[in-house]
């Protein structure tokens, strides 16, 4: 188990849905990140958010919209979705000094879009 | 971000010790290496890091070379559950500190 926690794990939607990746964390971690992995590929950083405030975007299309209510919770809102977005989205926290501290991931949602 | 060279694929045995090499020649000196797994089906796994001293922890240790341009995991007694992609990790402690750029990993098998 991680302390990271997706919901769904699994999901499987339409191009024209409307749908929202959820990521919970109770670490007390004040840095939020959203991945993106494509099979037999490594993690992409999509966005960073630190003190639930947007801090990266790495060119991410405006389809995928992110969202941070709270220090605990992350997420990723979908729209109009192309299958080629088709992948596991992963979410991971850290403490905000980042370069010396460990991120912690959950184990993703896998996504599919028809 | 400084890149690093890992081999595309390794095979163990079971109980037995395991190196994984890095290579990290344009590394600054304000990067720390960082070592994650990938297990089938789950999110990537912390394992350790290090700046310039050589670290143990309960999973694994790390080596680091003394001009800091290689790294090598060393995995005391691989496990059949120790089979993964181990990425290594260069973190820089400037501006893009929260920044993690996974390359291509190591593939590692482990033989019963």
């Amino acid at each position: 188990d991680t302390e990271v926690t997706q919901t769904p794990k699994h999901l499987v939607m339409g191009m024209t849905n409307k749908k929202s990746l959820k990521c919970e964390q109770h670490m007390g971690h004040r840095a939020m990140y959203w991945y993106k992995q494509k099979a037999k590929k490594p993690p992409e950083l999509m966005f960073v958010y630190s003190y639930e405030k947007l801090s990266i975007n790495e060119s991410v299309p405006s389809r995928f919209s992110p969202e941070c209510p709270n220090s605990s919770l992350l997420n990723l809102h979908l729209h109009a979705l192309q299958p080629e977005d088709s992948a596991l989205y992963l979410c991971a926290s850290s403490p905000p000094d980042g370069a010396n501290q460990p991120q912690h991931f959950g184990d993703g949602t896998r996504l599919s879009i028809l | 971000d400084a890149k690093t060279t890992q081999p595309n694929s390794m095979e163990s045995n079971e109980e037995e010790p395991v190196h994984l090499p890095c290579n990290h020649s344009t590394i600054s000196g304000t990067d720390y290496i960082h070592w994650y797994r990938q297990l089938p089906s789950q999110g990537p796994e912390y394992v350790i890091h290090g700046l310039t001293s050589n670290v143990n922890n309960r999973m694994a240790s790390l080596a680091i070379a003394e001009d800091r341009k290689s790294s090598t995991l060393i995995l005391h007694r691989a496990t059949l559950r120790d089979a993964a992609v181990y990425y290594c990790i260069l973190k820089n402690s400037g501006g893009s500190n929260y920044k993690l750029t996974f390359g291509k990993g190591t593939l590692l098998t482990v033989n019963p």
